[in-house]
């Protein structure tokens, strides 16, 4: 079992719709959970930062951890053709390392 | 501001060529650095990390290595390039001794013929 896993998708949706992506994990120790968009052929731009469970906002976009389930969502309303992107979960127990999903890849439709 | 700075974009290697990939990180001092690599479809596969100069720490053994020879500059190099070496190689830093996420710079994609 990997210790994160997210759907690779492609997701696709049109202009204007809630996007909801989704990853799971199995280290109850992460602590640290992020969000990272990429566009095609750049590196991952950090979205969100979230420490511990709870809700954060901002902007367009909401990232949720539910620790108990294992569970983190990132939410995009209003969603744009500029969103079209792949995302990445990424999570990180305070170490060095981070463990990042394999991404999902997000169409949103003019 | 920090900014992170990986060249070239893209390179283009026929098998057995030397390789040899630049990072620096700029704003920051004492930054913990990582290469990466990315296959199509795929994960982030960490390559390397360090934490201080010459300082290396190998995650998956294989045909590359990596150097710090200064601060903030992070070197990935390969003697002999597999075509298994091909890929999109991202490097990134964070903030020593703090939980910080990482941020990465824009990749080198590349490709052996």
């Amino acid at each position: 079992q990997k210790e994160v896993e997210q759907d690779p998708g492609p997701l696709s949706v049109p202009e204007g719709a809630i996007v909801s992506l989704n990853c799971t994990y199995s280290n109850s120790a992460f602590q640290y959970f992020m969000w990272y968009r990429q566009y095609s052929r750049k590196g991952p731009e950090l979205l969100m930062y979230t420490y511990s469970s709870g809700n954060k906002e901002d902007g367009r976009f909401t990232a949720q951890v539910d620790k108990s389930s294992k569970y983190i969502s990132l939410f995009i309303r209003d969603s744009q053709p500029s969103d079209s992107a792949t995302y990445l979960c990424a999570m990180n127990t305070g170490g060095f390392k981070t463990i990042f999903g394999a991404g999902t890849r997000l169409f949103v439709k003019a | 501001s920090q900014t992170i700075h990986q060249w070239p974009a893209t390179l283009v290697q026929p098998v057995g060529s030397p390789l040899s990939l630049e990072c620096t990180v700029e704003g920051t001092s004492n930054p913990n650095l990582y290469w990466y690599r990315q296959a199509a479809g795929r994960g982030l596969q960490l390559l390397f990390y360090s934490v201080g100069i010459g300082q290396i720490s190998s995650e998956v053994p294989q045909n590359l290595s990596a150097s710090r020879p200064q601060d903030r500059q992070f070197i990935l190099s390969s003697k002999k390039l597999l075509l298994s070496d091909s890929g999109f190689y991202l490097c990134a830093w964070r903030e020593r001794d703090t939980n910080q996420p990482q941020h990465f710079g824009d990749g080198t994609r590349l490709s052996i013929l």
